[in-house]
């Protein structure tokens, strides 16, 4: 049972235009949100987070926003750069407090954003 | 910055052997983690550890274990190798429990 989806495997941009990558997920549970930027042979970075007690992150040319009611979220780069190509991930945690899964973060497939100049 | 160090970029080795993977982190973090990575897949829990000596099943554990008998330093170890387990292997640590994780570069371990 996959509890957090990126349903789209890519997406294509021009170079200046907004990108905008989308996450849903089915655990109400989840409190913490996050997304991390991957490059080919390199490990993950993480790029922003979010708490459920907010609806919008921003940092810099990147934003997250979060309906928990549509227990979705969406990060938007703008303006897109040739440089944010990259795989972006979406994950979740619960509550942080100490015991078994709550340390764990729960990752979608991920999305493959390409940036064409 | 957080840095997470990993043993080896490159790996090969053949079916049936025993494989170890090391992960270094040098910013005092309670919690480390095993991923693997594979294309249409994601990032797949492998094992974690919140405490020296104390580890905890993630989501695809099988043929896998791993240890931790420094705070910073967590073991990946493959019993008998084989294909399947051939994958992009990512350590990840962080400071509190479900919060941002910081990931080493990856081990590419290919099984023949």
């Amino acid at each position: 049972d996959q509890q957090v989806k990126q349903n789209s495997p890519s997406l294509s941009v021009q170079e200046g235009r907004i990108s905008i990558l989308n996450c849903d997920y089915t655990n109400s549970m989840f409190d913490y949100f996050l997304w991390y930027k991957k490059y080919p042979a390199e490990g993950p970075t993480f790029l922003i987070s979010i708490s459920s007690i907010k609806d919008k992150n921003e940092d810099g040319r990147f934003t997250v926003f979060l309906n928990k009611s549509a227990k979705h979220l969406s990060l938007h780069i703008v303006p897109s750069q040739p440089g944010d190509s990259a795989v972006y991930f979406c994950a979740a945690s619960g509550p942080g407090y100490s015991g078994g899964s709550n340390y764990k973060l729960t990752f979608g497939k991920g999305t493959l954003l390409t940036v064409n100049p | 910055d957080v840095k997470v160090t990993q043993s080896s970029r490159y790996l090969v080795k053949r079916t049936g052997e025993k494989v170890f993977l090391e992960c270094v982190q040098d910013m005092d973090h309670e919690n480390m983690f095993w991923y693997r990575q594979d294309p249409g897949l994601g990032l797949r829990l492998i094992y974690f550890s919140y405490d020296v000596k104390m580890k905890e099943k993630g989501d695809i554990p099988e043929g896998y274990s791993v240890s931790r008998e420094k705070k910073e330093r967590f073991s990946l170890i493959l019993e008998s190798a084989s294909t399947n387990q051939t994958s992009m292997y990512l350590c990840a640590s962080s400071l509190s429990a479900g919060h941002e994780q910081y990931f080493g570069p990856g081990t590419r371990l290919t099984v023949t």
